[in-house]
């Protein structure tokens, strides 16, 4: 069965450190998400990817934040300046057909600010 | 705002009874519904989408109630391995932006 991979598993970082976290989609999806879920709470939007360009974000995803597809099976996620309060597992998930029909996720990362 | 909300649990139940969750939302308009299903610290994987006749999948049965904007999950002769976190998921009609529930624990005891 097709899977959407993310990498890396688990990253540790130091409060204002950049980070990218890495996910490949399944090959002939579409559309492409980010979630975060801290620990404990809600799933949360954070963006959704179309066609080359952001076509939905939420309040979280401010300017700190960033997405790039740069090579057609990459998908990225970038925060510029981490914060305490961005330690949580980001999950990335892709669809074939739009939101109507349920993702696939990946298997997350979790990132821990120290 | 848009809500959706469930009863977080847990639920403490012995293996091969039936268990039912209730899941609530906000926006009347609202067309398409999920249950996922969360292991701990794992990704949500999609156990069904919630049609308006409602639906079955094996043990697991998901009903819509319009009227009362809620959405049910019943599971029947359930196991250990039913064990996890149920997730109800509305999808925003104007975006179909998913709107997640905080999510019921399960827990099957032997």
């Amino acid at each position: 069965e097709p899977e959407v991979t993310q990498t890396p598993s688990h990253q540790v970082t130091q409060m204002g450190q950049e980070v990218i976290l890495r996910c490949v989609p399944i090959s002939n999806h579409l559309y492409f998400y980010w979630y975060r879920q801290i620990l404990g709470q809600k799933v949360e939007f954070l963006v959704s990817f179309y066609n080359n360009e952001i076509s939905e974000k939420s309040e979280i995803f401010d300017d700190q934040f960033s997405v790039e597809r740069p090579d057609g099976s990459n998908f990225t996620l970038k925060i510029r300046s981490t914060k305490l309060e961005d330690s949580a597992m980001y999950f990335c998930a892709s669809t074939g057909q739009g939101a109507l029909y349920g993702y696939t996720f990946g298997s997350g990362t979790r990132l821990t600010v120290v | 705002r848009k809500e959706v909300e469930q009863d977080p649990g847990p639920f403490n139940v012995p293996e091969g009874a039936t268990v039912a969750f209730n899941c609530t939302y906000s926006n009347s308009a609202s067309q398409s519904f999920f249950w996922y299903r969360q292991d701990c610290r794992k990704e949500p994987k999609l156990l069904m989408s919630v049609y308006s006749s409602g639906n079955e999948d094996g043990r697991f049965t998901a009903q819509l109630n319009r009227a009362s904007q809620y959405i049910s999950l019943l599971i029947r002769d359930s196991k250990l391995s039913d064990s996890a976190t149920y997730l109800c998921v509305v999808a925003e009609p104007s975006n179909y932006q998913l709107i997640w529930g905080a999510g019921t624990k399960l827990i099957i005891k032997p």
